[in-house]
């Protein structure tokens, strides 16, 4: 079974600033994603970002990046030049590709950017 | 396109009771899965469902049932509430199965078990 941890359930930035949420997983699969997942107060779940376990490249999507270490099974999520819409939960998640879409979630990070 | 449809919005129900939560998927997917999440917690996958067929199952008791129909649309289905059954309960659709396919969330609907 797959686990999923994000350390920190809260953080805030400074609007315009860099902020790096952090998480860490636990599989013994090749071959899987890694999602951050946005959820804003509107409670609709918006994909940010995936990452797919081969690739050695860091994926990146406009302000946002990530910071892959495979070995150390590790995947954070950075956010440059902030922006007040950028305030929501932020879920890291894991998919399995051997197990058909099925996602794994850590426990989220609240962001909060402060004008 | 209309994004993934979820009723009702909200719910509120009593112990014991039974309740039917309802999904309709992004036209030409056929894939439908049912997350809860409870407050202040990452969504639990419940089940996944493609092609009217069960395809997974989390970790949840029996209570739960789930089914999809001929036009992709599931219905999750809970019996015998609990306290601990509230929660927002989400449901994603995707395409297909195999290779990666991007899941699309609905807006959930809240359910509260007094």
């Amino acid at each position: 079974a797959q686990t999923v941890t994000q350390s920190q359930p809260e953080m805030s930035v400074q609007e315009a600033e860099t902020v790096t949420l952090s998480c860490t997983y636990d599989t013994s699969e090749n071959n899987y994603y890694l999602f951050w997942y946005k959820q804003p107060p509107s409670r609709q779940m918006i994909l940010v970002i995936r990452q797919e376990a081969y690739k050695q490249q860091n994926a990146t999507e406009n302000r946002f990046s990530v910071n892959f270490q495979k070995a150390a099974k590790s995947f954070s999520l950075k956010i440059s030049d902030s922006q007040l819409g950028d305030t929501a939960m932020y879920f890291c998640a894991f998919m399995n590709n051997n197990a058909g879409n099925m996602l794994t979630f850590g426990g989220g990070t609240r962001l909060m950017v402060k004008p | 396109d209309a994004g993934v449809t979820q009723s009702p919005t909200h719910l509120i129900k009593t112990r014991g009771q039974h309740v039917t939560l309802r999904c309709s998927p992004i036209s030409g997917h056929k894939s439908v899965s049912w997350y809860q999440q409870v407050l202040g917690q990452g969504p639990q996958f419940i089940f996944q469902y493609y092609e009217k067929e069960e395809r997974g199952r989390g970790n949840f008791p029996d209570r739960f049932s789930a089914r999809q129909f001929p036009n992709y649309s599931s219905e999750l289905n809970v019996n015998a509430l609990l306290l601990g059954d509230s929660a927002l309960y989400l449901c994603a659709s995707t395409q297909g199965l195999g290779t990666y396919n991007e899941q699309f969330f609905g807006p959930g609907t809240r359910l509260t078990v007094l």
